[in-house]
């Protein structure tokens, strides 16, 4: 299957603090990217949908100037968590559809566990 | 009323033994399905896809009935490694927005 990978895969920031995740598709072009968090216990909670080359997309109650998300190549997605709270401290996944009709199959990077402290 | 709901577990299984759970889905209209298995504190992994009136992939079955809104897993002599969380994935359209589901643990014993 599709290989998507997330760096850092662990970051510990203090309060106040901005941290950038990169979220890169390796084998395959990705037009479309999801970026996800999900808290202990809990389901994956949808944040965004990022298009290459467009502005992203934002889910009802995610402030978009708190996670900017830039997607500026077919591979590469970035999600910034700018002035980073405890609240803030969640599992951060993101997901690649890729290109192509009829392929509603999202492949998941591993994760990036934020911790503020 | 949740999008897509899930019996949260645990299933407790021993070696060997076959175990089976739904999901419902609110959207009548909803376009595709999948099962994915999620390990503690690691990310979702495709289980399977659930395109039509069900697909089976060597033990694990999984079957959709359009008319009453739910899809099933079923895990036939389950192993040790077949413990997880297996969350229930609903395309509603074809912008590609998953619905998940909260998770069905499962727990096999020795």
């Amino acid at each position: 299957g599709a290989v998507v990978s997330q760096h850092p895969s662990r970051v510990i920031c203090k309060s106040g603090t901005s941290v950038k995740i990169e979220c890169r598709s390796l084998d395959f072009q990705a037009t479309t990217m999801f970026w996800y968090r999900q808290f202990p216990k809990q389901s994956l909670m949808l944040m965004a949908t990022s298009n290459e080359g467009s502005k992203a997309t934002y889910e009802q109650g995610v402030e978009k100037d708190k996670f900017l998300i830039n997607h500026a190549s077919l591979t590469l997605s970035t999600l910034t968590v700018t002035s980073a709270h405890p609240e803030d401290s969640s599992f951060y996944i993101c997901s690649a559809r890729t290109h192509g009709t009829g392929s509603y199959e999202q492949y998941f990077g591993p994760g990036t566990r934020l911790t503020v402290t | 009323r949740k999008e897509v709901e899930q019996d949260p577990g645990p299933f407790n299984v021993p070696e060997g033994a076959t175990v089976a759970f739904n999901c419902t889905y609110s959207n009548s209209a909803s376009q595709s399905f999948f099962w994915y298995r999620q390990d503690c504190r690691k990310e979702p992994k495709l289980l399977m896809s659930v395109y039509s009136s069900g697909n089976e992939d060597g033990r694990f079955t999984a079957q959709l009935n359009r008319a009453s809104q739910y899809i099933s897993l079923l895990i036939r002599d389950s192993k040790l490694s077949d413990s997880a969380t297996y969350l229930c994935v609903v395309n509603p359209n074809s912008w590609g927005k998953l619905q998940f589901g909260a998770g069905t643990q499962v727990v096999v014993t020795p």
